[in-house]
């Protein structure tokens, strides 16, 4: 039982690069997120899934993309990456939508020249 | 929004108890309280969760008094290994997007 695994763990891109952050949960959770982390800050939630087949807006979803492609993957899309994207990515999942315990992956630390 | 309010940083030596307060004025009737901890290039890990009253697991209090605006987390017993940082997050009102973690609260905890 592995929980939450991200992939990669660290990536460099260019200023206009894409790159798909992948995260993959193996505890039948329904509901899965995405969260940025910047140094010296919280969480901030990009975007949701409640279920399989949903997805939501979170507080900076500007910029990025994601796709619930099943129960057990959701993936985080960054098409034209910038500078102010440079931050540490977390996923998480939880078995209810809310309010329940999220379990988080160890992070993806992402910079962008 | 529920927004929350912790202290920046706290100090603490191995066997003491330690108590952190988190301040949420605009709490919703349908917010939950949950606390998570964070280790240095690690992702959250939950600690406890509450609604009012007092919570007790194996590792930690969470008392939230009657009108809620404020709940605190009592970390009983320190040791090193505690130190990391402490988040509290008010969540729930089906209004998913509004999950807002704060900055946290640091506790250093000493020999």
């Amino acid at each position: 039982n592995a929980g939450v695994t991200q992939t990669p763990k660290f990536q460099v891109l260019k200023t206009g690069q894409s790159m798909t952050l992948q995260c993959a949960q193996d505890m039948n959770h329904n509901s899965m997120y995405w969260y940025r982390q910047d140094p010296g800050m919280g969480l901030r939630l990009i975007y949701y899934s409640a279920s399989e087949g949903t997805t939501d807006k979170g507080e900076v979803p500007n910029g990025y993309n994601v796709s619930r492609l099943n129960k057990r993957e959701f993936s985080l899309r960054l098409e034209s990456a910038a500078p102010s994207q440079t931050s540490v990515y977390f996923c998480a999942s939880s078995e209810a939508h809310y309010p329940d315990t999220q379990y988080f992956g160890p992070g993806t630390r992402l910079t962008v020249l | 929004l529920a927004k929350t309010t912790q202290p920046i940083s706290m100090d603490s030596y191995e066997g003491q108890e330690v108590n952190i307060t988190c301040s949420h004025n605009n709490i919703a009737t349908n917010d939950y309280i949950t606390w998570y901890q964070q280790f240095p290039s690690q992702g959250p890990r939950f600690i406890i969760q509450g609604y009012k009253t007092k919570v007790t697991n194996e590792v930690a209090s969470l008392f939230i008094p009657a009108d809620r605006k404020s709940s605190t987390l009592s970390l009983p017993r320190v040791s090193l290994s505690d130190t990391a940082v402490y988040y509290c997050l008010v969540e729930g009102g089906g209004a998913t997007n509004k999950l807002i973690f704060g900055t946290g609260t640091l506790l250093a905890v000493q020999p």
